[in-house]
This record gives C-alpha cells, structure tokens and sequence, in this order.
C-alpha cells in the first residue's frame, strides 16, 4: 500500500519560515492535502488539492511538489501555529485515502 | 454552514461492540460522502471508512471484518459499529465530509471527535 512519510518534528522561530515535507512515491501525480491540529482539537484543512486554500486559512500557508516530496510552507510563523501538521492523499490503485504520520511544529 | 458531531459511549469492555453515531445539522446527509477517522492517544490519523448515503461504503481492509458504517436519512445520522474491540481500539474517532474530485478526495470538514476507551 501507499506510504507517505513526514518527519516528526519540526522548529520554527517566529517571523521566520516553516518547511514540513511529505515524502511518497511519485506524490507529484498525486492530489495533496494537508491539516493543521492543535492540541486536543480536530484536523482542520489549510491545503487541499496541492495548493488551494479553505476560505479563511491565511496566505502565509501555501503547499508544493516535486517528484517524490510535497512540501506544507508556513510564512511568518506565529506561536499560534504551534501544532501537528498531518499531510493526506488518495490512493486511486485501491481507491481510499493515506495520512502520513504527522509532524509536530514547535515554535521557538 | 455543514457541522456534525460525534457521540459515542465513552468507555467499551474488550471483545464487546463500540457502536457511535455522528449527527449532521445544516446540510441533508445525501449530499455529502462521509468518513471516518480515528486517532489513537499520541498518534496518527487512521482512516477507517467511508460511505455514501446510496450505501456504497469502503474500509480499511485492516479493520474491514470488524468495521460497519451505516446511514440513517431520516436522523441525518452515520453510525460506526465495531466489533471485538480491543485496548488497541482506543482513540479519538471523528467523522468527516469527504469532498470528491475527480475521483480523488479530502476530508474538508470534521467533527470535533469523540474519545472511547476500551478498557
């Protein structure tokens, strides 16, 4: 089956950029989505389709790909987006969706 | 404004069946697909299934020979039931519409979740 792979932390100082990839097989033929969770909250999505965002998710959040890695982009980064980052495609070979194991971002 | 919400019983003993419902308000159940998706304490997301209000349902195969998911339009409620509930079992479980495009999907929005413990 399909695996997505994200590093399990990740740090960020405020004001500077946060970078949380998702690796997978040639993900760059893929849809990706990803959601932030903060602590003892649902997912919520702040990508979806590689690069879109939900009407009132910040700019400062922007997702790419290239080849076998996708990558979530946080801009400015504030103490508020302190949480799990969790990265999710859809396996069309079995037809349901893959999560990666998530990534905890820590602001400094 | 599409919101659902999770209910389910809180604690479940081993090798008995963990039954939850999820109830939609501001939106008819048919015309959404529906997952579900539950998160063991400290860990990732596992999906569990998906439905749609025409019957039509997919589950992990690893969780597929315990796993029903059920809709009831009249209620516009989706039901898990699992049974043989181990302490591997416990978790938050969240239900979720699941926006389809093109054959490929995204859980856009979820409910707050609910935890069950198997103990």
């Amino acid at each position: 089956s399909y695996v997505l792979t994200q590093p399990p932390s990740v740090s960020a100082a405020p004001g500077k950029t946060a970078t949380i990839t998702c690796g997978g097989n040639n993900i760059g033929s893929r849809s990706v989505h990803w959601f932030q969770q903060k602590s003892g909250q649902a997912p919520v999505v702040v990508v979806y389709f590689d690069s879109d965002r939900p009407s009132g998710i910040p700019r400062r959040f922007s997702g790419s790909k290239s080849g076998n890695t996708a990558t979530l982009t946080i801009s400015r980064v504030e103490a508020g987006d302190e949480a799990d980052y969790h990265c999710q495609v859809w396996d069309t070979s079995i037809d349901h969706p893959v999560f990666g194991g998530g990534t905890k971002l820590t602001v400094l | 404004q599409v919101r659902v919400q999770e209910s389910g019983p809180g604690l479940v003993k081993p090798s008995e069946t963990l039954s939850l419902t999820c109830t939609v308000s501001g939106a008819s159940i048919n015309s959404y697909y529906w997952g579900l998706i539950r998160q063991a304490p400290g860990k990732g997301l596992e999906w569990i299934g998906n439905t749609y209000y025409s019957g039509s349902t997919k589950y992990n195969p690893a969780l597929q020979s315990r796993v029903t998911i059920s809709i009831d339009l009249s209620k516009n409620q989706l039901s898990l039931k699992m049974t043989s509930v181990t302490a591997a079992d416990t978790a938050v479980y969240y239900c979720a519409s699941l926006l389809m495009v093109r054959g490929r999907g995204v859980f856009d929005i979820w409910g707050q979740g609910t935890m069950v413990t198997v103990s």
